[in-house]
């Protein structure tokens, strides 16, 4: 069954240092792929996703992550982390087909608290 | 407002009784999915809807579980039975079925079981 890896449970950064968030998938085949983020008390919200193209996708907020397919990654950076970036992520694939989708496979979520 | 309701926001309930949750998508939104989200975990897929045909189901949907799209437009999932381990976080998404597009979140409904 396919997997998808979240390397760090818990990140915590002061402000302004950069953020790396691992998330490794487990499926050789075509894939899309997705960070989402979850505020405290709120709602999951799609920050960034890779269908095709560049492999260097730009989301929200300044977040960007790289496709690697031979490493079967897609970590999220960002340069400069804000205090308003403390929330919970999420790394979620989704399986191509051939012609059909499978559904999206959640990551466990890495938390990551910003100190200001 | 994220475009996708889900009613009720929280749920306590007594083992043994009956719940029933409602989600409102996206109304041009032609699929719907329901995802379960514990402590600690990412969300898990539960099922989802093509307008009012349920394509799929996880296996995490034991018999208890029915989930239900009758026009096409809102769902609800009902839970019969509850267990204390039901309690979690139950969310609903909506999507266009196009390849291009990813899942727009509800706030989830929070089921408590004692």
């Amino acid at each position: 069954a396919q997997s998808v890896s979240q390397h760090n449970h818990h990140v915590i950064l002061s402000e302004a240092a950069s953020l790396e968030l691992g998330c490794n998938y487990s499926y050789g085949g075509t894939v899309n792929l997705f960070w989402y983020v979850q505020y405290p008390g709120q709602h999951l919200q799609l920050l960034l996703k890779y269908f095709s193209g560049d492999p260097l996708v730009k989301g929200i907020k300044g977040f960007e992550a790289e496709f690697i397919k031979s490493k079967f990654s897609f970590n999220l950076r960002k340069p400069s982390v804000q205090w308003s970036d403390t929330a919970e992520y999420f790394c979620a694939v989704r399986v191509n087909y051939g012609g059909s989708q499978g559904n999206l496979i959640f990551g466990k979520g890495t938390k990551l608290s910003v100190k200001p | 407002d994220t475009g996708v309701s889900q009613d009720p926001r929280h749920k306590i309930t007594k083992r043994g009784q009956n719940v029933t949750f409602r989600c409102d998508p996206i109304s041009e939104h032609n699929r719907l999915y329901w995802y379960r989200q514990t402590l600690g975990q990412g969300p898990e897929f539960l099922t989802y809807f093509q307008n009012e045909a349920q394509l799929e189901k996880s296996r995490l949907l034991s018999d208890r579980f029915s989930a239900e799209r009758p026009k096409g437009s809102f769902s609800t999932l009902e839970i019969q039975r509850t267990e204390q381990g039901d309690s979690a976080m139950y969310l609903c998404a909506s999507s266009l079925a196009d390849q291009g597009h990813g899942y727009t979140f509800g706030s989830g409904t929070r089921l408590t079981v004692v």
